[in-house]
């Protein structure tokens, strides 16, 4: 069975700029949440969706945003881009609502200039 | 709220020495947990989790950890470290059991040769 993917794996933007990841999550797996890490930060939590559903937020501003599709495949989305968003954002997926575990993809890395 | 505290943010073991890395969490009932495994430019690999049930919990790559819920702790170890071994290690919670994720800071671990 595939793993949770993550495109793309790089990503360069300028700042003020937005951006979109996308995240499959692994076959059968209806739960995908999205984690910024950060040197400074580690792992934060940013969201958590459930067949299409935000059940969870991380204490991020609005400019971070998702959405899940009905295939469970998930989009998270940044707007106006600041340097500090430069970060690697892990995907997440879940079988179910309750987390018995959680399974990660490789990341986006995201460099903000 | 909850956290989840790890001991030393850098730790180095001789190569087949004991490996020990700690965790601490802060809950008033005993959450689920987890300790996941990122190697570099890669994602987190769950090594092992606890539930219920058996307090001492083996995963994978001979490493296996201890809850104890006087003590509040989920340390790991491994009898014999490898140079394979060298990597981030985190600590994380489920609390509510089931619920969102908290993730400690993460532990460096180094294999000297």
């Amino acid at each position: 069975k595939a793993g949770v993917t993550q495109t793309p794996r790089y990503l360069i933007k300028t700042r003020g700029q937005q951006v979109t990841l996308s995240c499959s999550p692994i076959s059968g797996h209806r739960s995908v949440s999205w984690y910024q890490q950060t040197p400074g930060q580690g792992l934060q939590f940013l969201f958590e969706y459930f067949s299409e559903t935000q059940r969870n937020k991380g204490n991020f501003p609005g400019r971070f945003s998702g959405r899940q599709f009905s295939n469970s495949r998930s989009e998270m989305n940044v707007s106006t881009l600041e340097l500090g968003d430069s970060a690697l954002y892990l995907c997440a997926s879940s079988v179910s609502q309750v987390f018995y575990e959680q399974y990660f993809g490789p990341g986006t890395r995201l460099t903000v200039t | 709220a909850q956290s989840v505290t790890q001991l030393g943010s850098h730790v180095s073991v001789s190569e087949g020495a004991l490996v020990l890395l700690r965790c601490n969490y802060s809950s008033s009932v005993p959450p689920y947990l987890f300790w996941y495994v990122q190697y570099p430019n890669q994602g987190l690999q769950l090594l092992l989790k606890y539930t219920t049930g058996a307090t001492l919990v083996k995963g994978i790559n001979g490493f296996e950890a201890e809850f104890k819920k006087s003590e509040t702790s989920f340390h790991l170890t491994k009898p014999s470290a490898h140079m394979s071994d060298a990597a981030e290690y985190f600590c994380a919670v489920s609390d509510p059991p089931g619920n969102q994720f908290y993730f400690g800071t993460g532990t460096s671990l180094t294999v000297i040769p």
